[in-house]
């Protein structure tokens, strides 16, 4: 089925070790998300780039970087993973148009 | 991006009809009203959203108000499976969404 397709689906780390998260749309959208969501908390933006080729600060970036492939993938990266970022992360994607976001199913990160 | 404002939890009786509140005050001309729910632990889910005249789809109606400061989403018929966590939103067209809190709704047999 089309969508948004992330993996890992779960991942344990290490608290300094670095890793990637891989998000891949097939629906041709021009924007892409990455939200974080804490326990028991709303979904927090990470980073975004609206087109191929931009990306942008959300609410939270402190601690990661995001890479902009192609249009098709945005990934996530954690240089030096830390506790505090024990979280379930979500990518989304979208058309430069009313209709709404499409998430991934998220990815479940666990940094000890 | 417009801030939203939600009543933290609600229940419903299955087969009654779901009304959600959320009010956005301060929601600007050209900002949208959206409304995404979530399943246990899945990702959000797009349900529907407006600007000015009411809207319906196969999952549910969004009514405005006339001027716009506040919204209510609509479940015609809820079943157990529409228990979820359901976001409000307010954005434009172009730009990002920013998600609160949401309403937990717990549909009852």
């Amino acid at each position: 089925n089309a969508g948004v397709t992330q993996t890992p689906k779960f991942q344990v780390l290490k608290t300094g070790q670095s890793m990637t998260l891989q998000c891949a749309q097939d629906m041709n959208h021009n924007s892409m998300y990455w939200y974080r969501q804490d326990p028991g908390m709303g979904l927090r933006l990470i980073y975004y780039s609206a087109s191929e080729g931009t990306t942008d600060k959300g609410e939270v970036p402190n601690g990661y970087n995001v890479s902009r492939l192609n249009k098709r993938e945005f990934s996530l990266r954690l240089e030096s993973a830390a506790p505090s970022q024990t979280s379930v992360y979500f990518c989304a994607s979208s058309e430069v148009r009313p209709d709404g976001y499409t998430f991934g199913s998220g990815t479940r990160l666990t940094v000890v | 991006d417009a801030k939203t404002t939600q009543p933290t939890s609600m229940d419903c009786a299955e087969g009654r009809a779901a009304n959600l509140p959320c009010n956005h005050s301060t929601i600007s001309g050209n900002e949208y009203v959206y409304w995404y729910r979530q399943i246990h632990s899945q990702g959000p889910q797009y349900i529907i959203h407006g600007l000015k005249n009411n809207e319906t789809n196969e999952m549910a109606s969004l009514i405005i108000t006339e001027d716009r400061k506040s919204s209510t989403l609509i479940l015609p018929h809820a079943t157990l499976r529409d228990t979820a966590v359901y976001y409000c939103l307010g954005g434009t067209s172009y730009g990002k969404l920013t998600f609160g809190q949401g309403t937990i709704l717990t549909v009852h047999p």
